[in-house]
Parts: structure tokens; sequence; C-alpha cells
């Protein structure tokens, strides 16, 4: 079972530069999250969405974007990199939004701004 | 706004024995859902046990379970009889009516041979 599958695992960016981080889930999932831990920190909700099509802001969208055009792919964007940006990102995936569904969480993205 | 409190940034114990972590939050909602995270040096996000808030019976899961204080929005966690495997990031984690998850700042055990 590949689960949730986030690529790459490491990257290295230059700030003003763009990047896509990938995610992808093969559980037929309908709800999707990017979340960055920044040290020391627990998650933070960047954006979710509840099936193709529909996306929604977290806690903090600011300076990423991103679609869904397929119930499998979720990929974040990032335009104009930052080093406050510089942390680690897990994409995430549940069958339902509610509690009684757990999320199933990637491996996470290891992005640093220099 | 709606928080999620790790009091315990470190804890060590010995294998075998038993071990707490806090856990308290802030809502004013009446319906929620709450987790423990656990994270381990890999990195991946484990589920470790879950709790419905209008269920009165504390969640168990094998060595975990929880002593859920709705009124005190307390959720603790118990591992019991810990072992080298439980080494590893806790994260506290709350969701909210809005369904999105809030995350506390985690406590970092340690597991002692």
């Amino acid at each position: 079972n590949a689960g949730v599958t986030q690529t790459p695992k490491f990257r290295i960016l230059k700030i003003g530069q763009s990047m896509t981080l990938q995610c992808t889930q093969d559980m037929n999932h309908n709800y999707m999250y990017w979340y960055r831990q920044d040290p020391g920190m627990g998650l933070k909700l960047i954006y979710y969405s509840v099936g193709a099509g529909i996306t929604d802001k977290g806690e903090v969208p600011n300076g990423y974007n991103v679609s869904r055009s397929t119930t499998e792919d979720f990929p974040l964007r990032l335009e104009l990199a930052a080093p406050s940006q510089t942390s680690v990102y897990f994409c995430a995936s549940s069958y339902s939004i509610r509690g009684n569904q757990p999320q199933h969480f990637g491996d996470g993205t290891r992005l640093s701004i220099l | 706004a709606q928080t999620v409190t790790q009091s315990q940034p470190e804890m060590s114990v010995q294998e075998a024995e038993t071990v707490t972590l806090s856990c308290t939050y802030d809502t004013s909602e009446n319906n929620y859902y709450l987790f423990w995270y656990k994270q381990p040096p890999s990195r991946q996000m484990i589920l470790v046990i879950r709790q419905e808030a209008y269920k009165q019976q504390n969640a168990t899961e094998n060595r975990f379970s929880v002593n859920f204080q709705k009124a005190a929005k307390s959720f603790s966690l118990k591992i019991s009889d810990s072992q080298l495997g439980d080494t590893a990031m806790y994260f506290c984690a709350f969701m909210n009516r809005d369904d999105k998850i809030i995350f506390g700042k985690g406590t970092r055990l340690h597991i002692l041979p």
C-alpha cells in the first residue's frame, strides 16, 4: 500500500524561487490537507480540500497556492520562496473530514529557503 | 481562539514504566474530537488514539489510554509498559466544528533502556 506519497523528500530553494510540492494518495480519499511543521512546533494547516475542484484556506495560507484537479493529487505551490517558509511540509488525506476517520500522513518534505 | 497546550516539552522514562503526557485545550464548543499523534524520528505522523467529546468513556488502544476530563478540558495520554519503540514526539490535537485540526507543540518522549 502506497498510501500518501510526497515528493521531493528534501529541497533547497533560493529566495524568490518557486516550486511545487507534490502529494498523491491511492486510497480514494475525498479529503486532503497540507500542513507545515516548524522546528519545535506542532503542525499548522495551510490548505485543505474536500474533493476535486474544491479547496479552502487553513490557518497559514499566505504565500501558498493549491489545486485539486483530481481526487488523487493535491499539489502545493510556493510562488516566491521566503526564508519564513523553511519548514517540514506534510500532506495528509482522509476518507471524511469528521474526526471518526483518521488522517493518513505522508512522510513529509523538508524544505529550506536560503 | 482555540488552543492546545502541552506543558511538558520533554520527558524521559525507563523501559517498562508507565508515563503520562499532559494536554489541555481551550474551546467553547461542546462536540469535538481529540487526538494523540506520534511522530517518531522517521517523521511519520501516526494516529495513536482518538476521543469523541460526547463519549464519557475514556478511549483505549492496547497500551495507550487517555484520561479525558471534559469539564477541566484535559486530555492526557497514558502509556503503560513503555517500550523503546515508543520514543517519539507526541502531539495532542483538537478538531473543531469547522473540521480543522489544531495541534499542540508536542512532547518529546525518550524511553530509556
